[in-house]
């Protein structure tokens, strides 16, 4: 899969808002759909993956879903902490488990 | 469980020296994937291994890189000579049976 893109580039918010970013992906060769969280000085972290037009997957105050005919995907955080600061990465996996990434939304959470 | 190791976690060097990055993946692991990632950029794949034998290299720069992955075990990824485009984070990652990659924490190289 070629050409992940990710808006927005960067997002600063206060502490308790909701938020949410975009993931857009070519519709055609679709295999499935990643997303990673990526904290300073740490690894990324696998949040989910998704398959199915259609899927939506939560976890905890982040949830995601998935539309592969117009191809994006939506990442969704409620109540955001500081904590959830980090940069959200999505990365489109075609045959293979080939994964191309897009190139983030940096999240600043403010108190 | 242990998580994928990498080493070192930083490294200095001049254009045109070399430098090697190692990678311990999770055990059990089949697949073992590294990644460069430039400030700005999001991580582009260099070499995918399954087991001992390379998926994919289609992006990995031939003429300087080099990656092996003996026994289907750790992998090395080798820069020689070094630009000061490689500049980067390079990240090691290994493949779970749901799809997700789990990624080590990434050794910054600096070239100067």
């Amino acid at each position: 899969i070629l050409n992940v893109e990710q808006s927005p580039q960067s997002l600063h918010v206060q502490e308790g808002d909701s938020t949410n970013f975009t993931c857009s992906f070519p519709s055609s060769n679709f295999y499935a759909l990643h997303w990673y969280r990526w904290e300073t000085a740490k690894s990324p972290e696998a949040l989910f993956v998704m398959t199915l037009n259609g899927d939506e997957k939560k976890k905890g105050r982040i949830s995601a879903t998935l539309n592969t005919k117009e191809g994006y995907s939506y990442l969704y955080i409620k109540g955001s902490q500081p904590e959830d600061s980090a940069t959200y990465l999505c990365a489109g996996a075609g045959g293979g488990n080939k994964l191309t990434f897009g190139t983030g939304t940096q999240l600043k959470v403010e108190l | 469980e242990a998580g994928v190791a990498q080493s070192p976690r930083y490294k200095i060097i001049e254009k045109r020296q070399s430098v090697a990055f190692w990678c311990n993946p999770i055990s059990g692991h089949a697949t073992l994937y590294w990644y460069q990632q430039i400030l700005g950029q999001g991580p582009k794949l260099l070499i995918q291994f399954q087991n001992n034998g390379v998926v994919d290299d289609s992006q990995l720069p031939k003429d300087r890189f080099s990656a092996e992955r003996l026994k289907g075990v750790d992998s090395t990824l080798k820069i020689q000579p070094a630009k000061l485009e490689d500049s980067a984070v390079y990240l090691c990652a290994s493949g779970g049976s749901g799809g997700e990659l789990f990624f080590g924490e990434g050794s910054r190289l600096t070239v100067l």
